[in-house]
């Protein structure tokens, strides 16, 4: 296992298209989150799922934001009529939750999103 | 609300010099306390952690201490390298929580390391 990987790396798309990110988290793992990074900022929580459960949305994530994590194992985030305000770094990390915690996160090295 | 605020960068060093980069924040409950790197084009890394007050936490040189009474964890190193050169994030998750077990990031400090 290599750890959390994240396709594609870079998508440029015009405004107004729709994007989905894919996230395929480390096998073991039963948690999945998403966050974003703007330049020069930390990363932002978007949204997190244990197993196929989406959990908890943050306020950023509007309603043109979309994630599932079908079968528990990857993970697709897609954005719905894409402004150049969600140009950013979107960023998936995963963790395994145990009776004493999960406070590991690992992240992927992100999909870097222009919109034009 | 839960923040972490950080020493602003960019911060630039000669190898073999003295880091502290500064950590500090706010949080309804108790946190624990990570700090992150990102080297060029690459992902967010685990760099050390610490659960609860007087912790510290070390890893490839660098430390950091849980200051409870402070409110802080600054991140120091005796002696940088020339490959430590990466933005460097501190972070906290509440513990335990009730909602969702998120990471609150400070902004970053890009540290450039000259030879």
């Amino acid at each position: 296992d290599t750890g959390v990987s994240q396709d594609p790396r870079h998508k440029i798309t015009k405004r107004g298209q729709n994007v989905t990110f894919r996230c395929d988290p480390i096998s073991e793992h039963n948690r999945l989150y998403w966050y974003r990074q703007t330049l020069g900022q930390g990363p932002e929580f978007l949204t997190y799922f244990q197993n196929e459960a989406q959990l908890e949305k943050s306020r950023l994530l509007s309603d043109r934001f979309s994630a599932e994590r079908p079968k528990g194992s990857f993970s697709t985030l897609e954005i719905q009529r894409t402004e150049q305000g969600d140009s950013a770094m979107y960023l998936c990390a995963s963790s395994l939750a145990t009776g004493t915690g999960d406070y590991e996160q690992y992240f992927g090295p992100g999909t870097r999103l222009t919109v034009t | 609300g839960n923040s972490v605020t950080q020493m602003e960068g960019p911060v630039t060093l000669s190898e073999e010099a003295f880091l502290t980069i500064n950590c500090t924040y706010t949080a309804t409950g108790y946190p624990s306390l990570f700090w992150y790197v990102q080297y060029p084009g690459e992902g967010l890394q685990l760099l050390l952690k610490a659960t609860k007050a007087d912790d510290k936490g070390s890893n490839k040189g660098f430390e950091a201490t849980y200051r409870k009474e402070t409110t802080s964890f600054h991140l120091e190193k005796g002696s940088v390298q020339v490959s430590d050169s990466a933005v460097y994030f501190c972070a906290l998750i509440l513990v335990p929580s009730g909602s969702a077990r998120q990471l609150t990031f400070g902004s970053g400090t890009q540290l450039t390391v000259l030879p």
